[in-house]
C-alpha cells in the first residue's frame, strides 16, 4: 500500500502567486481531510470531503483557499493569491470509514515570501 | 480555544524515567485516538479508545480513555530516547465526523 501520497514535498512561491497542493488518497477511503499545522495554532482542520462530495470547509481561512475533490483518488487545494502568512505545513489525511484512524501523507512545506 | 486542552505543552526528561500526558476537553467524544508525529512526517497513528474507562496498552505504552469519554492520557514507562517525538490526542465530538486535534505534548528524551 502506497499511503496517502501528497506533492510537492516543499513550495517557496513570492506574494501573490497562486499555489495548488496536490494529494492522492489511499484506494477504497471514502473520506479526505485537509489540515494546516504551524508551531502557534498547532494542526487546523481546513476542510474535510466524504465520497468527494466537501462535507464541513468552515475551517478554510479565507476566500483565497479552495479545495477541490474531482474524484475519489484526487484531491487539490489551492491559494490564490498566497500570503506570507500562508507558510505553514499542509497535510492531506484519508480514511476508509465514520469514525477509523486517519491516515496522513508527509505534508507540503510551504514558504510564502 | 482548542476543544482538545493538552499537558504539558513541552516535556524533557532522562532516559529511563516515566511520564504522562493529559489530553482534556469538555466534549463527550465516541473515541478518541493518540498519534505520534517525527519531524518532516505526518502523525502516525498509536491507538483509538472507545469505550469509557479503557485501558491499552502498547509495550511501554498505556493509555486510559476517561469513564465520561472527555479526557484521555498516555504513560510512558522508562522512556528510550526513540520515544522523542511530538505525541497528539484527536477525536471527533460525539454525533459528528470532523476529526480535531490538540496543540501537542513535545516529548524529548535525553540519553
Amino acid at each position: 500500500d502506497a499511503g496517502v501520497i501528497q506533492s510537492p514535498r516543499h513550495e517557496v512561491t513570492e506574494m501573490g502567486q497562486e499555489v495548488t497542493l496536490r494529494c492522492k488518497p489511499i484506494s477504497g477511503h471514502n473520506s479526505l481531510f485537509w489540515y494546516r499545522q504551524t508551531m502557534m495554532r498547532g494542526l487546523e482542520l481546513l476542510i474535510y470531503f466524504n465520497n468527494n462530495v466537501p462535507i464541513d470547509d468552515s475551517g478554510m481561512p479565507e476566500d483565497r483557499f479552495s479545495a477541490k475533490m474531482p474524484n475519489a483518488s484526487f484531491s487539490t487545494l489551492k491559494i490564490q493569491p498566497s500570503e506570507p502568512r500562508d507558510s505553514a505545513v499542509y497535510f492531506c489525511a484519508s480514511r476508509p470509514w465514520g469514525h477509523s484512524p486517519l491516515h496522513f501523507g508527509n505534508g507540503t512545506r510551504l514558504t510564502v515570501t | 480555544t482548542q476543544l482538545l486542552e493538552q499537558s504539558p505543552q513541552f516535556l524533557s526528561i532522562q532516559e529511563g524515567e516515566n511520564l504522562t500526558v493529559y489530553c482534556n476537553s469538555s466534549s463527550v467524544f465516541s473515541s478518541l485516538q493518540w498519534y505520534r508525529q517525527e519531524p518532516g512526517e505526518g502523525p502516525v497513528l498509536l491507538v483509538t479508545v472507545v469505550t469509557g474507562g479503557e485501558v491499552k496498552k502498547l509495550k511501554r505504552l498505556t493509555f486510559q480513555f476517561g469513564d465520561a469519554r472527555k479526557d484521555s492520557s498516555l504513560h510512558i514507562t522508562a522512556a528510550q530516547t526513540g520515544d522523542t517525538g511530538l505525541y497528539l490526542c484527536a477525536g471527533a465530538p460525539t454525533g459528528g465526523f470532523k476529526t480535531i486535534f490538540g496543540a501537542g505534548t513535545r516529548l524529548f528524551v535525553k540519553a
